[in-house]
């Protein structure tokens, strides 16, 4: 069993949907998870990190953390075609190393 | 520059060929990762080095060879690669390997196809 499990997608959804990205995960150490956004040919760029379980928001995302649960999430708000790219979750434990899931693919249609 | 570079972009090798692949980050963080990035898998750490000094090597092929000379520059020395090393090879880099989110900063990656 992988240590992060991340809905497969791909996902496709009109301009101006909500959007959930999940992540479930089986180490109780995990303590800091973050969310990457990859856009096609380039590397992932960090969109948000959360250490420990609650809400985190920024803009039209909210990273969402449920540690009792072993479960994660990322809200896109009033998605657009931009934010049209592949969605990776990470997780860390304390001096650990990051563990990703294999990614979602969103398209967002105008 | 900025961020973390990347060279080649795109690189294309036969199975008997050595080359390399450079990394060099502007960011000046003390620790730098090579990780291998292949169609619906997650992101495979290769690589760690902290301050040079490598920590981490993931049971790596030893086909592939990381070099670290400094803080800022990162080489993928590749050679008798396989069909199956195809894939799109990350750079990143990092504040230090220690405690905290250690959040990475990526490259944009070199594209490697192996024929």
């Amino acid at each position: 069993q992988k240590e992060v499990e991340q809905d497969p997608g791909p996902l496709s959804v009109p301009e101006g949907a909500i959007v959930s990205l999940n992540c479930t995960y089986s180490n109780s150490a995990f303590q800091y998870f973050m969310w990457y956004r990859q856009y096609s040919r380039k590397g992932p760029e960090l969109l948000m990190y959360t250490y420990s379980s609650g809400n985190k928001e920024d803009g039209r995302f909210t990273a969402q953390v449920d540690k009792s649960s072993k479960y994660i999430s990322l809200f896109i708000r009033d998605s657009q075609p931009s934010d049209s790219a592949t969605y990776l979750c990470a997780m860390r434990s304390n001096a650990g190393k990051s563990t990703f899931g294999d990614g979602t693919t969103l398209t967002v249609k105008p | 520059e900025t961020g973390v570079t990347q060279t080649p972009r795109h690189l294309v090798m036969g199975m008997t060929n050595k080359k390399s692949l450079k990394c060099e980050q502007h960011l000046g963080h003390n620790a730098m990762y090579w990780y291998k990035q292949s169609a619906k898998k997650p992101l495979e750490l290769m690589f760690v080095y902290n301050f040079k000094e490598q920590t981490e090597n993931n049971s790596v092929p030893s086909r592939f060879s990381p070099e670290c000379p400094n803080s800022s520059h990162l080489f993928l020395h590749l050679h008798t690669l396989q069909p199956e090393d195809s894939a799109l090879y990350l750079c990143a880099s990092s504040q230090e390997t220690g405690t905290g989110a250690n959040v990475l900063t990526f490259g944009a990656g070199s594209r490697l196809t192996v024929l």
